[in-house]
């Protein structure tokens, strides 16, 4: 069965740092990965999504992913972090059709000033 | 822009009690979901409708029914509710199968 590892449950960086949240996921086939955000008390926000093509994907608020098929790895990255990026991220890779989200169990991101 | 919308968004039931969750998107999309949200888990498949009148069982589905009610409206209903489904549920919805989920901002739901 598809599965989704975040192995970090809570990250503290400082404002300016750089950032990389690691993703594993677990599937035969080519996966359709995304990276979602979550600020508190609110849904979730799509940062970027991997379907074919370049490995090194970029999306909003300057976040960029890479995809490694020999490591079964698409990590999120971050050049300088902001305070407004403390949030909860969300990795998910696609299980059968119809786009059903298998989700991993989220890195709370928190951010010193 | 509403896109998802769901209804309430804070809710205490006592044990054995129903309800139902509303959902509602203004996207024209095909395809709606609902998750659960629990700490530490992620979020989790309940229920989704691949398109209008049809629904399918996700990962978690016991202790819950769905109905398509037409494209723009997916519920969910707890007939007898427990304190396991005490949890944040979430509807989305997309608009073709591997396209982007677009996410409501969530109920809470506290069973006693």
């Amino acid at each position: 069965a598809q599965s989704v590892t975040q192995p970090d449950i809570h990250i503290t960086v400082s404002e300016g740092a750089s950032l990389e949240l690691r993703c594993n996921y677990s599937y035969g086939a080519t996966p359709y990965l995304f990276w979602y955000v979550q600020s508190p008390g609110q849904g979730l926000q799509l940062l970027l999504k991997y379907f074919s093509g370049d490995t090194l994907v970029q999306g909003i608020k300057g976040f960029e992913a890479e995809f490694k098929r020999s490591q079964s790895s698409f990590n999120l990255r971050k050049p300088s972090v902001h305070w407004s990026d403390a949030a909860e991220y969300f990795c998910a890779v696609v299980s059968g059709g119809y786009n059903k989200l298998i989700f991993g169990a989220g890195t709370r991101l928190a951010v010193h000033p | 822009n509403a896109g998802v919308t769901q209804t309430p968004k804070f809710q205490v039931l006592k044990t054995g009690q129903s309800m139902t969750l509303q959902c509602a998107q203004d996207m024209n999309h095909n395809s709606m979901y609902w998750y659960r949200q629990d700490p530490g888990m992620g979020l989790r498949l309940i229920y989704y409708s691949a398109s209008e009148g049809t629904t399918d069982k996700g990962e978690v589905p016991n202790g819950y029914n769905v109905s398509r009610l037409n494209k723009r409206e997916f519920s969910l209903r707890l007939e007898s509710a427990a304190p396991s489904q005490t949890s944040v549920y979430f509807c989305a919805s997309s608009e073709r199968p591997t396209g982007e989920l677009f996410f409501g901002e969530g109920s809470r739901l506290t069973v006693l």
